[in-house]
């Protein structure tokens, strides 16, 4: 079990607006550590897509979004396309833990 | 562009020591300021961070696995290594060498990844 939770799985139709969370807790999002986003498509390595919280390393479009509050993290996804359907993370640090983690990943399916 | 390439046996047998090693290229392992970083996948879960390795020899295990970890740094080859000791069948997943960037106070992304090593824990 993840300290991070993602829902196991999203759905949307081409050009929809999905949103993926990531629930944490006062040990790690909700303590104001950094939140970054990967994607990974199947069978290769992740990427990533948002890191500290909102930034869009070059080279992703501007349809992915994130932010932050409280004990939470959110990516959105706008004007869905075919080529989204792949799998997310989210990845913080925990102080309990006292080491990163990352969520449990979230599997998007475009309808 | 700096590339990553794990390399390693893929087959390895319980209560044994799991030895996989980064080749990096494209860039200096040496340069500082990077991560050198394992981290693993279990089929068909999640990611899970085992720990890093600075250019200095500094090294960071998660918590988890630190009885059974060490990653070390070859800087004459540009590479880096892990190996987990006693390894059981909950050891088996996909193995990736990453390189780690620090954005600030515990914070760390990881923005290169080799394609990552399937490694079976099997007698």
């Amino acid at each position: 079990q993840s300290v991070l939770t993602q829902p196991p799985s999203v759905s949307g139709a081409p050009g929809q607006r999905v949103t993926i969370s990531c629930t944490g807790s006062s040990s790690n999002i909700g303590a104001g550590y950094d939140v970054h986003w990967y994607q990974q498509f199947l069978g290769t390595a992740p990427k990533v897509l948002i890191y500290v919280n909102i930034n869009r390393p070059s080279g992703v479009p501007d349809r992915f979004s994130g932010s932050k509050s409280g004990t939470s993290a959110s990516l959105a996804i706008t004007g869905l396309q075919a080529e989204d359907e792949a799998d997310y993370y989210c990845q913080s640090y925990d102080s309990s833990l006292s080491g990163s983690v990352f969520g449990g990943g979230t599997k998007l399916t475009v309808l | 562009q700096v590339q990553l390439q794990e390399s390693g046996p893929g087959l390895v047998k319980p209560s044994q020591t799991l030895s996989l090693t980064c080749t990096v290229s494209g860039g200096s392992i040496n340069s500082g300021g990077y991560y050198w970083t394992w981290i693993r996948q279990h089929p068909g879960k999640g990611l899970e961070w085992i720990g890093f390795i600075y250019y200095n020899g500094n090294t960071y295990y998660s918590p988890s696995l630190k009885s059974r970890v060490t990653i070390s740094v070859d800087t004459s080859k540009n590479q880096f290594s892990l190996k987990l000791s006693s390894v059981t069948a909950a050891d088996t997943a996909v193995y990736y060498c990453a390189r780690g960037l620090r954005l600030g106070e515990l914070s760390w992304v990881w923005n290169y990844w080799g394609q990552g090593t399937l490694v079976t824990v099997s007698s």
